[in-house]
């Protein structure tokens, strides 16, 4: 009954490389997010979907592209990796429609990213 | 936009004794205010939250206030345990309307030592 979940949960690849993560909530939500947790533990947004639009896209490199297939799921393909890119990305969603609880998010696992 | 601060950036705290984390926030606008915590290797989770109609919360050894006019916000820890450990985030958010966007201060890492 894994609530909001990601794949891989880890992730080593070689510089230039491009990758993909997935994730898929099971809560019925319609908000999904992407953040980034650099080693300090800086939690950052990236992007935002609401009913599969792309409501926030931060100052993220065009290397990242999100596409969220249904309101379900929401994944991140990166292209050219860079030692940079290196972290946690945490894939979080929330009910943003009505409700009281409407802005808690609920986050996945995250995908440890190593890029070498 | 809006920008928090959370301060400390880590705290260390003898079992039993009590811990606060503050926050400020800038954006007026701000009326949601969660709190996450991370235990290493763990996702956030939310553990507390509170409303700009509110000016305290509480729930069992947690609680939450707020300064809406001063824009700063606090979490309190009492009677900490070795299991309090981890890492804390406030968070704001304009909280109405379609879409919210939620920033996070930067952190407080809490170690509790038994």
């Amino acid at each position: 009954d894994t609530a909001v979940s990601q794949t891989p949960k880890y992730l080593v690849t070689q510089m230039g490389n491009d990758k993909s993560i997935k994730c898929e909530q099971n809560l019925g939500h319609d908000t999904m997010y992407w953040y980034k947790q650099d080693s300090k533990k800086f939690l950052k947004i990236m992007f935002s979907y609401n009913n599969k639009e792309l409501i926030i896209n931060e100052t993220v490199p065009n290397r990242f592209s999100p596409k969220s297939p249904d309101k379900a799921h929401l994944n991140l393909h990166i292209n050219s990796l860079e030692l940079g890119d290196s972290a946690v990305y945490f894939c979080a969603s929330s009910h943003g429609s009505s409700g009281r609880a409407r802005e808690t998010q609920y986050f996945g696992p995250g995908t440890r990213l190593l890029v070498l | 936009g809006e920008n928090v601060e959370q301060h400390p950036s880590t705290l260390s705290v003898q079992e039993g004794d009590s811990a606060v984390i503050k926050c400020t926030y800038s954006d007026s606008a701000s009326n949601y205010f969660p709190w996450y915590k991370q235990e290493l290797g763990k996702r956030p989770q939310l553990i507390i939250d509170i409303r700009s109609n509110v000016g305290e919360k509480k729930d069992q050894r947690i609680a939450v206030t707020l300064n809406k006019t001063a824009k700063h916000f606090s979490l309190h820890i009492t009677e900490t345990q070795p299991e309090d450990s981890a890492v804390y985030f406030c968070a704001a958010s304009p909280g109405s309307g379609g879409y919210q966007k939620v920033t996070f201060g930067t952190g407080t890492k809490l170690q509790v030592i038994p």
